[in-house]
């Protein structure tokens, strides 16, 4: 069974920038995260999708963050513009049970915010 | 956002020797989690617990769902360098639906 696939591993931006990320889930997976994980902390959670419907945006920053899953099977992450303060990995969790059940995570895109 | 507290921050320990870590809250939980992370890879899930009291195997790995639910401990027998990293908890606190994530603990294996 394919995992998480995440693209691109890494981006180099400059300030003011943007950049997007691309998640796609586990076959059948009907939830997805995505996480923000600054060097040397656990990952926070920025948003959490059922199929194709936000379930949790409250810790995103909608500002400059903008995430949606077309067709409730990939999503993109959007920063737009970037700060220097965004440069973090971003890691794209799903679950199989709702909820309750293992999160799976990708293997992360690294953002550099120069 | 609130995560957990996970000791010890970082071990350096000898090859051949055990290791214990553990997540504590002042919440119940539902569910734990114990993930390794190596550098510059996403987080792999090693155990998942959903019983307070649970203890469940994974290898030379071993995980305990605290009986009070509001902690976890994962243990590493003999260990060897591959599983050098950075290990999380995670738990699903009672009631809700969004997982919390410990700070972490970096491990190093001295040949």
């Amino acid at each position: 069974e394919a995992g998480v696939a995440q693209s691109p591993r890494y981006k180099i931006i400059e300030k003011r920038q943007s950049v997007a990320f691309w998640c796609n889930p586990i076959s059948g997976h009907a939830t997805l995260y995505w996480y923000q994980q600054i060097l040397g902390q656990g990952p926070k959670l920025l948003i959490q999708f059922q199929n194709n419907g936000v379930v949790d945006d409250s810790q995103l920053p909608k500002d400059r963050f903008s995430a949606e899953r077309l067709k409730g099977v990939d999503s993109t992450l959007k920063i737009q513009p970037a700060k220097l303060e965004d440069s973090a990995v971003y890691l794209c969790a799903t679950q199989g049970r709702r909820n309750t059940g293992e999160l799976f995570f990708g293997e992360g895109s690294r953002l550099t915010v120069l | 956002g609130q995560q957990l507290n996970q000791s010890p921050q970082s071990m350096f320990i000898q090859e051949g020797e055990d290791v214990s870590m553990n997540c504590t809250s002042s919440s119940i939980f539902n569910t734990w989690l114990w993930y390794k992370q190596d550098p510059g890879e996403g987080p792999v899930l090693l155990i998942a617990l959903y019983k307070a009291g649970e203890l469940t195997s994974n290898g030379r790995l071993t995980a305990q769902f605290g009986i009070t639910r509001k902690d976890s401990f994962l243990n590493i027998s003999a260990s060897i360098p591959s599983d050098v990293g950075i290990y999380f908890c995670a738990g699903l606190p009672s009631g809700t639906y969004k997982y919390i994530f410990g700070t972490g603990t970096r491990l190093k294996v001295l040949a």
